[in-house]
């Protein structure tokens, strides 16, 4: 079963920023915090992930609190090709599997 | 070019039948995956190869046999299709060491009739 809570949907309006929360209260102290998601018929795309700090890519930004139980996605301008279920995922780095949970499905609004 | 391929993206078939969808990935990656979506629309895993060796193998029917000729391709075989086999099955590929981020092909729609 998958580790973390997400909300099942969420909306946004295009050009604000989208910030996707993530619940993982039981995470362990080997386990990063990683960002997939699945536009509409294509496979999932990684995003970003972390173990503690904040990270920031150009795709993204991933802040964990400092308790490590929650986590946000923040999406910084979110376009309408940013529609799509993402999913958050706890796993140790040398750990092959990826439990996907059902995700957030993140409507952007015109 | 693409990163990960499968090979057909479409494929609609008879109850019973064998069938083989294909996978190569050309970013030198040393594991390979297969996972399942049903319509549900749940990802599962179903297997992993690294360097040709099985290393995940979930609780998937024997009619599921993957096959690696190298590094670079994992193919998966189904025998005895079933209704039930019907999902999108996706490819992926992750190399050791580094960010240990999956990267994954478009998929396969594959319909069993």
């Amino acid at each position: 079963d998958a580790k973390t809570t997400q909300p099942p949907s969420m909306d946004c309006a295009e050009g604000r920023a989208a910030n996707l929360p993530c619940n993982h209260s039981t995470i362990s102290g080997n386990e990063y915090v990683y960002w997939y998601r699945q536009i509409h018929s294509q496979g999932p795309q990684y995003i970003i992930h972390g173990l503690k700090n904040n990270e920031t890519n150009e795709m993204a930004s991933l802040i964990i609190t400092e308790d490590r139980k929650s986590s946000t996605l923040i999406l910084p301008h979110a376009t309408l090709r940013d529609t799509a279920v993402y999913y958050c995922i706890v796993k140790a780095l040398r750990d092959d599997k990826i439990i996907f949970g059902k995700g957030t499905r993140l409507h952007i609004l015109p | 070019d693409t990163a990960v391929s499968q090979t057909p993206k479409y494929l609609v078939t008879q109850m019973g039948n064998d069938k083989s969808i294909k996978c190569e990935q050309n970013l030198g990656h040393d594991t390979m995956y297969w996972y399942k979506q049903d319509s549900k629309k749940f990802l599962k895993i179903m297997f992993s190869y690294n360097n040709k060796e099985l290393i995940i193998n979930e609780t998937v029917p024997n009619r599921f046999s993957p096959k690696s000729p190298d590094k670079a391709h994992l193919n998966l075989h189904i025998n005895s299709l079933e209704l039930g086999d019907s999902a999108v099955y996706f490819c992926a590929s992750s190399q050791d060491g580094g960010p240990d981020t999956q990267y994954f092909g478009p998929g396969t729609r594959l319909t069993v009739l």
